[in-house]
């Protein structure tokens, strides 16, 4: 099956720092990737949606200048979170989305566990 | 909108015992895929299962069995033979297209917390 890699898979960082987190689909391409945030007990909730070679769009409420990702392979997507805050500690998974015919599936990355102190 | 709604937010089982999970959709798309996907402790989600709106055939997966029935607007998930290791949460997701075709965007449900106790 698809299988999507993240880097890293945590990373405690003081506040004021920026942290980027790597997403690579390992063997297929993905024209599409996507980013969420889960807080604990919670579901996923979108952040943005990558695409190969354009700026991504960003869902409502979510700071562009604040999450940067870029899109410049078929294959890897980052997010870099900026200046982090405590309130940006979260559980980081991005998704690439693979398209088989007319058939398309997410497949998810292991996850990213962000500590800002 | 689109939405998906997993009344159950726990669920605890003995092994062995069979448990399926409800989901239910919302959406005015005619064109839609449905997925499960298991979240273990670890956080990485895992794939089961993808749908599309048209072929509403049951499916069986060895202990995984899913029943879409359109007409409920339902996609309930099955584990016969529950096992500890199915301890995990489970979540049903939705995708919708956006105006131009492209882009699926999942929207998920809350979840539900299945814990297998030997």
């Amino acid at each position: 099956g698809a299988v999507v890699s993240q880097h890293p898979s945590w990373v405690i960082c003081k506040s004021g720092t920026s942290v980027k987190i790597e997403c690579r689909s390992l063997d297929f391409q993905a024209t599409t990737m996507f980013w969420y945030r889960q807080f604990p007990k919670q579901s996923l909730m979108l952040m943005a949606t990558s695409n190969e070679g354009s700026k991504a769009t960003y869902e409502q409420g979510v700071e562009k200048d604040k999450f940067l990702i870029n899109h410049a392979s078929l294959t890897l997507s980052t997010l870099t979170v900026t200046s982090a805050h405590p309130e940006d500690s979260s559980f980081y998974i991005c998704s690439a989305r693979e398209l088989l015919g007319l058939a398309e599936t997410q497949y998810f990355g292991p996850g990213t566990r962000l500590l800002v102190l | 909108a689109q939405k998906v709604t997993q009344a159950q937010t726990e669920i605890s089982v003995v092994e062995k015992e069979d448990v399926t999970l409800d989901c239910v959709y919302e959406t005015r798309d005619t064109t839609y895929y449905l997925f499960w996907y298991k979240q273990p402790p670890s956080g990485e989600l895992v794939f089961l299962i993808r749908r599309n709106s048209f072929d509403e055939q049951n499916e069986i997966s060895g202990r995984y069995s899913w029943n879409f029935q359109k007409s409920t607007s339902s996609f309930n998930f099955t584990i016969t033979a529950s096992q500890v290791v199915d301890s995990a949460v489970y979540f049903c997701a939705l995708s919708e297209a956006n105006s131009g075709g492209s882009n699926y965007k999942l929207t998920f449900g809350k979840g539900t917390l299945l814990t297998v106790n030997p």
